[in-house]
Parts: structure tokens; sequence; C-alpha cells
């Protein structure tokens, strides 16, 4: 099983709250990735990291922010909670097989389901 | 990264092998093809990776042609537990410094039905 872990798994907040989401690894994967989904939709990426200190946008233009002080450790923050953010968060990790020039297998978590009410 | 192309969805009775092509017409030399699935309310989890002829391991099987422009992932003998979303992934997206992006589709919704 894969060692990548989300909390909450579940959440629901009120308008205008400060939230952290929480992934962490222990695979000691250098490449990180948050993603948001909605219920039947696509999977979009919000942020990702290829290492500590670095974090880069992703194709879907999101509020929230993310931070990588260790390799093991992604969190992903909304500092203003809004009914708009409410969806799923999945959080996932990889390797890059730089030689090789390919992804190795993603891992992800369990996702964190959020509701803002 | 490469553009795929895959169909949108895909019924199929139980027992029977499924078959899903992923268009790349754009593929680079050094692109591998991957291929993912999803569960509702789950994360996606890997199938197979390839790079050419065909991959097999205990779950599915890759085929990918000399030209390398498609690739078709088989599911022997499906069964309900395999309805599922699949996703091919072909490369990856660099954004310089070693940083780069891991971008999935809309997917194939597959549907098996008893």
């Amino acid at each position: 099983e894969a060692d990548i872990y989300q909390t909450p798994r579940y959440l629901v907040i009120g308008t205008g709250k400060k939230i952290t989401l929480e992934c962490s690894q222990t695979m000691g994967h250098d490449k990180m990735y948050w993603y948001q989904q909605d219920p039947g939709m696509e999977l979009h990426l919000i942020h990702y990291s290829y290492g500590v200190n670095s974090t880069e946008k992703g194709d879907l233009s999101s509020e929230s922010t993310v931070s990588r002080i260790r390799t093991e450790h992604f969190p992903l923050t909304l500092e203003s909670a809004r009914p708009s953010h409410t969806s799923q968060y999945l959080c996932a990790s990889s390797e890059y097989a730089g030689g090789q020039g390919r992804v190795t297998e993603a891992f992800f978590g369990q996702g964190t389901r959020l509701t803002v009410v | 990264l490469a553009k795929t192309t895959q169909p949108i969805s895909m019924d199929s009775y139980e027992g029977q092998e499924v078959n899903i092509t992923c268009s790349h017409n754009n593929i680079a030399t050094n692109d591998y093809i991957t291929w993912y699935q999803q569960f509702p309310s789950q994360g996606p989890r890997f199938i197979i990776q390839g790079y050419k002829t065909k991959v097999t391991n205990e779950v599915a099987s890759l085929f990918i042609p000399a030209d390398r422009k498609s690739s078709t992932l088989s599911l022997p003998r499906v069964s309900l537990s395999d309805t599922a979303v699949y996703y091919c992934l072909v490369g990856v997206s660099y954004s310089g410094a070693g940083s780069y992006q891991l971008t999935f589709g809309k997917g194939t919704k597959l549907s098996v039905i008893p």
C-alpha cells in the first residue's frame, strides 16, 4: 500500500475560515502534487513541487497556497474558504527517473472532501 | 506533454476482454505511456507503464505499435469491480529546472454490466 496520507478525510467549514489540508508521504519522493476534483469530473492539477522550497502552480488557477519545507510534507492552505472551494482535494507523490526520461508510478492519498457552507 | 484522445465512455459485460485505445500522435521520443485507474471518491491508481511493443502485469496488458502514436490498454475478463475511469498519460510537461507537471485528461469511464 502507498505511504501517503491526507488529513482530514472530510471537512465541513464555514465561509471565511482559514483551513490547511495536510499531506505527508514516507517514500522520500521529490515530486508532490495537489489535484482538485469535483464528482464525476476531471482531475485538475492546482499545485506541484519538485523538491524542498520549490512550488509551482498547475493548470487550474486556485486561490489556495502550498509550501514544501520538508520533503515528506506538502500542506495546502486556503486563507478564506468560500463555497466555491467545495470539492475533493487529492495529494500525490512520485519519482522522476531522469536517466530514463520517465515518471515513475504516482501514489495518491485518500483525498480530503471539503465542504464550505 | 503529448495530447491524448481516448473514448469518453465504454460499456462491457462481465467476463469479456476490454480494450481501451488512446491516441497520442505527437508523442516524443523519450515519452513513456502510463495508465491509471480511478474508482469513485478515491485517488487514481497506477496500472501499467510502457515504452514500446507489449507490457503485461497481473492486472492488464499494454500494447504499443511500432509508430507509438497510439496505445491500447487490455483488461482480461472484466468484473463489476473493474467499473472505473481509466486515464492514459503520455510524457510529462516540463517547466525547466527539473520541474514538471503530471496532468490527467478526461479519461474513459468503463461500466461493466452484469
